[in-house]
């Protein structure tokens, strides 16, 4: 089985602070996602990578950014944190053949 | 835009008794559709995976039927369990890989076993 890990189960940051997300993989899969999920909006994709060193925007985007030095590690970004960046983050890994996406457990953050 | 809609979003059933899932998408040019289960505070687990080509995929108690034309996906379990209590998500995938094979998710199901 694909196993995703992220590098914290909970965290809690101060507004302003710079907070790195991690994610680890431990299969040879080329592409990664991060993904907030929030009551009532479900699931929405920040950013995307299919490949190191490349990245795409999701559908939200602002106030993040991320890093793909390594196939096997995506890291997520919060650039100056945020009230409203309080939520559940989630990493998911898939394959270019099948392309079923494994998620990793989550990490749930609140910025106070 | 793909939209993806699960309905209802609550359902409470006796032990024993089947779950029917429903899942709906409006745009028939998926890649692939896959079923997710989610415990309360963890991540997503996944359950069964769809092509496009293909038209149900069974893993033990699960059944999961694709009708791409009408836009539909169904999951059964059967025989439930108070450990099948849980939201479950389905996801769709667009036909276009270069998207990075991103998925549009419903907004779950969240489902109640009772003993």
């Amino acid at each position: 089985d694909v196993k995703v890990t992220q590098s914290s189960r909970y965290l809690v940051k101060r507004t302003g602070e710079k907070v790195f997300l991690e994610c680890v993989q431990d299969m040879d899969h080329e592409n990664m996602f991060w993904y907030r999920q929030d009551p009532g909006l479900g699931l929405r994709l920040i950013y995307f990578s299919y490949d190191v060193k490349m990245k795409e925007k999701g559908d939200i985007p602002e106030g993040y950014s991320v890093s793909r030095e390594k196939k096997e590690r995506f890291s997520l970004i919060l650039e100056s944190a945020s009230t409203n960046q309080t939520s559940m983050y989630l990493c998911a890994a898939t394959g270019q053949l099948i392309y079923e996406q494994y998620f990793g457990p989550g990490t749930r953050l609140t910025v106070t | 835009k793909q939209e993806v809609t699960q309905i209802p979003a609550a359902l409470s059933v006796p032990e024993g008794e089947n779950l029917v899932l429903n899942c709906s998408f409006t745009d028939s040019a998926i890649y692939n559709l896959q079923w997710f289960r989610q415990d309360p505070g963890k991540g997503l687990t996944s359950l069964l995976l769809i092509q496009s080509s293909q038209r149900e995929q069974t893993s033990g108690r699960l059944n999961a039927s694709l009708d791409k034309s009408s836009g539909r996906s169904t999951l059964y379990i059967a025989a439930s369990q108070p450990g099948d209590s849980a939201t479950y998500l389905c996801a769709v995938q667009g036909g276009v890989k270069a998207a990075g094979n991103k998925l549009t998710f419903g907004g779950g199901t969240r489902v109640l076993v009772k003993p």
